[in-house]
């Protein structure tokens, strides 16, 4: 299996404009996780999903974020529009259950708004 | 509101053992421990779990006292590739999500 996938990898983008970040699963897991780590607040999730359904999203910073799970195999996170404040490194991360005791994780979305 | 305790920082000799501490003195009846570690630039990786009896696998071990306020987490035999954050969690199996706090950062020295 190859794991969650993330892209980009890496996304520098100036103030103002749309970032969209994109996360596939582990194939047959049903729950989704998106996390955001920066050095002044860790490691935070920000919203999850349970067979594509957002279930809490309260950890979402504001009206600027969005996310979406249009199917089993895809997500994504959008802001919009971008802030400095907004550079972190974004994590996706899959399980098989809401609340399994393991979580897989992507390598993450560095993203840089200038 | 933490519920986990650990300290910032710990070294370890490559080889030796490396004994990372956490304490969860208002840890519940029905909250588990768990122990993730990020190594750097990657996303966090689970370890190992326990509710009340040590536990025992092919990365780690974890013995949580008898009064649950507090546990170890054993790397036996610790390499380089073991330096990483540390993660100590306390939730409920079912119906939380994770908190994660600022771990512990182990360094393994050659």
């Amino acid at each position: 299996d190859a794991g969650v996938i993330q892209s980009p990898r890496h996304e520098v983008t100036e103030m103002g404009q749309e970032v969209t970040l994109r996360c596939k699963p582990i194939s047959g897991h049903n729950s989704l996780f998106w996390y955001r780590q920066t050095m002044m607040r860790g490691l935070e999730l920000l919203i999850y999903f349970n067979n594509n359904v957002p279930i809490d999203d309260s950890g979402m910073p504001e009206d600027r974020f969005s996310a979406k799970m249009p199917n089993a195999s895809f997500s994504t996170l959008k802001i919009q529009p971008s802030e400095p404040r907004d550079s972190a490194v974004y994590f996706c991360a899959s399980s098989s259950g809401s609340f399994s005791y393991e979580q897989y994780f992507g390598p993450g979305t560095r993203l840089t708004v200038t | 509101d933490a519920k986990t305790t650990q300290p910032p920082s710990m070294d370890c000799a490559e080889g030796r053992a490396a004994n990372l501490p956490c304490n969860h003195s208002t840890i519940s009846g029905n909250e588990y421990v768990y122990w993730y570690r990020q190594i750097h630039s990657q996303g966090p990786q689970y370890i190992i779990h326990g509710l009340k009896n040590n536990e025992t696998n092919e990365m780690a071990s974890l013995i949580i006292t008898e009064d649950r306020k507090s546990s170890t987490l054993i790397l036996p035999h610790a390499t380089l590739r073991d330096t990483a954050v540390y993660y100590c969690i306390v939730r409920v199996n079912y119906g939380q999500n994770f908190v994660f706090g600022p771990g512990t950062r182990l360094s393994v020295l050659p």
